[in-house]
């Protein structure tokens, strides 16, 4: 089994362009999130989802979207990039008891 | 305040010694609570559960104090490969969600 898998696993984009990360899990779990982790910020959640077709908020939203068509994807998108985008961003999924979250290997981002 | 707060650290520690963290929590309704670790530039993975009677699980322990809303970790003997940051983690109650610390980052040298 691959767990978690995110794709790519860097980019650099300019101000303004858009992109889509893809995060997918082959592990039948229910619910995926997406995090961003920044120096002194720790990881916080942006969105996620606790099944196909469901989204939900999470503590940084903004600028973001994600979709969640197939129960093994989850995809975030940045439909116009801002420098303070920068960051690496996880995806994760768990089972319903969420306490074991599987962690993507990151998807180091740069908005110039 | 943020939910979970963490020592950022670094402790730099020779091999061999013990260790211990602390991390403190906000949010009284907080039920279940975790110590992730992550290596450098990759992927958090789950350390341990903290129960409130104490985990175990060979060299490290972890602790859960309620009433003073703080939880521990207690690495011995420690080794260079125990080199990494430790996430301190909540989960609220029914909640689907999880609140990370900002990490301690422990460096073992020779």
């Amino acid at each position: 089994n691959a767990g978690v898998t995110q794709t790519p696993k860097f980019r650099v984009l300019k101000t303004g362009q858009s992109m889509t990360l893809l995060c997918a899990q082959d592990m039948n779990h229910e619910y995926m999130y997406w995090y961003r982790q920044d120096p002194g910020m720790g990881l916080r959640l942006i969105h996620y989802s606790v099944g196909e077709g469901t989204t939900a908020k999470g503590e940084v939203p903004d600028g973001y979207n994600v979709s969640r068509l197939k129960k093994q994807n989850f995809l975030l998108g940045l439909e116009s990039a801002a420098p303070s985008q920068t960051s690496v961003y996880f995806c994760a999924s768990s089972g319903v008891l969420v306490d074991t979250q599987y962690f993507g290997p990151g998807t180091r981002l740069t908005v110039l | 305040r943020k939910e979970v707060e963490q020592d950022p650290g670094p402790f730099n520690v020779p091999e061999g010694a013990t260790v211990a963290f602390n991390c403190t929590y906000s949010n009284s309704a907080s039920q279940s609570f975790f110590w992730y670790r992550q290596d450098c530039r990759k992927e958090p993975k789950l350390l341990m559960s903290v129960y409130s009677s104490g985990n175990e699980d060979g060299r490290f322990t972890a602790q859960l104090n309620r009433a003073s809303q703080y939880i521990s970790l207690l690495i011995r003997d420690s080794k260079l490969s125990d080199s990494a940051t430790y996430l301190c983690v909540a989960l609220l109650g029914g909640g689907n969600k999880l609140t990370f610390g900002t990490g301690t980052q422990l460096k073992v040298e020779l």
